[in-house]
């Protein structure tokens, strides 16, 4: 099925550890985001691409970084994981800069303990 | 910046209902307005969305909003609500960048919980 496809579904990370979490969509959206959601705080942009080769922070990007090598891939990077970054990462794409709503994936549930 | 209030973080309901979910945000200019549900263990699905004409919109699986601009408001309703209905619903605003590209500023959501 099309859609916005992320891995892993699930991970536990220990302080200091680094991980990457994929994100790769087969619609073609020229549009991707990170957002972090957290209990009661609803989400929050970590970062978000415009196309390929071109990122940008959002409100949260403390802590993360991304990159954009293709069209279809926008992997998010944790370097030195904290016990704030325990969270459900969302992937999201759209097509018009997210005029029409974002189509988002399935999301990463992350502890750092 | 545009802010979206989600006054009711809980919900309980009886199946068959009615569910009204509060959804304010605070600008003053054109606002595109939308509500995401996110069913347990699942993504954020587009539950319905308003740009222009008609405030009252319908969305999938009997859900309606009204946009009510005098009162910076878009409320979810839904007639009569069924167990499948327990889930997570999202208001969110959709803010203009100077770049041409949009952000979504979310609510806290609402955890609606219905009871058979």
């Amino acid at each position: 099925n099309a859609g916005v496809t992320q891995t892993p579904k699930f991970r536990i990370l220990k302080i200091g550890q680094s991980m990457t979490l994929q994100c790769t969509q087969d619609m073609n959206h020229n549009y991707m985001y990170w957002y972090r959601q957290d209990p009661g705080m609803g989400l929050k942009l970590i970062y978000y691409s415009v196309g390929a080769g071109i990122t940008d922070k959002g409100e949260v990007p403390n802590g993360y970084n991304v990159s954009r090598s293709t069209t279809e891939d926008f992997p998010l990077r944790l370097e030195l994981a904290a016990p704030s970054q325990t969270s459900v990462y969302f992937c999201a794409s759209s097509e018009t800069g997210g005029y029409y709503g974002y189509t988002f994936g399935s999301g990463t549930r992350l502890t750092v303990v | 910046a545009q802010s979206v209030s989600q006054h009711n973080h809980h919900v309980i309901l009886s199946e068959a209902a009615s569910l009204e979910l509060g959804c304010n945000y605070s600008y003053g200019g054109t606002v595109n307005l939308f509500w995401y549900v996110q069913y347990p263990g699942q993504h954020l699905q587009l539950l319905l969305k308003y740009f222009s004409g008609d405030p009252l919109v319908k969305g999938i699986k009997g859900f309606e909003a009204e946009f009510i601009k005098s009162k910076f408001s878009f409320n979810l309703r839904k007639p009569s609500v069924q167990w499948s209905d327990t889930a997570e619903y999202f208001c969110a605003v959709k803010e203009s960048e100077a770049s041409g590209t949009y952000k979504y500023i979310f609510g806290t959501g609402t955890r609606l919980k219905v009871l058979a």
